[in-house]
């Protein structure tokens, strides 16, 4: 079945880096793209990028813009996303969400397999 | 403005029907999609479109668009619908995505 499996739990010091993954079965990774989703606590989802796992081209939020970088590699089936110079308010719950590589006839990109979601913590 | 606006939180008796409500103005280009998350766990998408169901979402599920607002609908709400209820879109460029605050449903 289509599945999607991320890394375990990661514990950050403020100003270091993350790198998380999650690695796809269950369909042609390649078909789809990624996205990364986080959730801090208490707070609403919020969008991070996504990556067209085909040609890896990406595209960022404007909130993430310098500090994020999502990657693939498709031989392995596996997305990632690091998260540079991370402060106390970046810990979350990072999710990822396949999607197709475009947008839809309602005009949108469709989050329809999630991963179960990986958690970060930064704490001195 | 890209920010999608919704009820922090709504209560439905067992068997009635909800609306929970997405406003934003970027709805009047975009569709919004509706994804529902139990605590604990990731989400998972429930409407899309104009009003589409994936496979397996029951179709007490339901969705609509006016304007600067999208509506999901459940009718004949059931314990397990308790969840938080979440609209996603694209924000007024059309290159970001966007969700919004979240709706927590309460069944009494």
């Amino acid at each position: 079945q289509v599945q999607i499996v991320q890394s375990g739990a990661e514990v950050k010091k403020p100003g270091a880096s993350v790198k998380v993954s999650c690695t796809a079965s269950g369909y042609t990774f390649s078909n789809y793209a990624m996205h990364w989703v986080r959730q801090a606590p208490g707070q609403r989802l919020e969008w991070m990028g996504w990556i067209n796992a085909d040609n890896g081209n990406t595209k960022y939020s404007q909130n993430f813009q310098g500090r994020v970088t999502i990657t693939r590699d498709t031989s392995a089936s596996t997305a990632y996303m690091e998260l540079s110079s991370l402060r106390s308010e970046d810990t979350a719950v990072y999710y990822c969400a396949r999607s197709k590589r475009y947008y839809d006839s309602s005009g949108n990109l469709l989050l329809d397999v999630w991963g179960k979601g990986t958690t970060v913590t930064v704490s001195s | 403005s890209s920010e999608l606006t919704q009820d922090p939180a709504v209560s439905v008796a067992l068997g009635q029907t909800v609306r929970i409500t997405c406003q934003g103005d970027s709805l009047r280009s975009y569709y919004a999609s509706w994804y529902q998350q139990k605590p604990g766990q990731a989400p998972v998408l429930v409407i899309y479109g104009k009003n589409n169901r994936p496979s397996g979402i029951p179709d007490r599920f339901s969705g609509s668009s006016s304007g600067n607002t999208a509506s999901l609908t459940i009718t004949g709400a059931r314990a397990e619908d308790e969840a938080d209820y979440h609209c996603k879109s694209r924000d007024s460029s059309g290159n970001q995505l966007v969700f919004g605050g979240g709706t927590k449903l309460t069944v009494l």
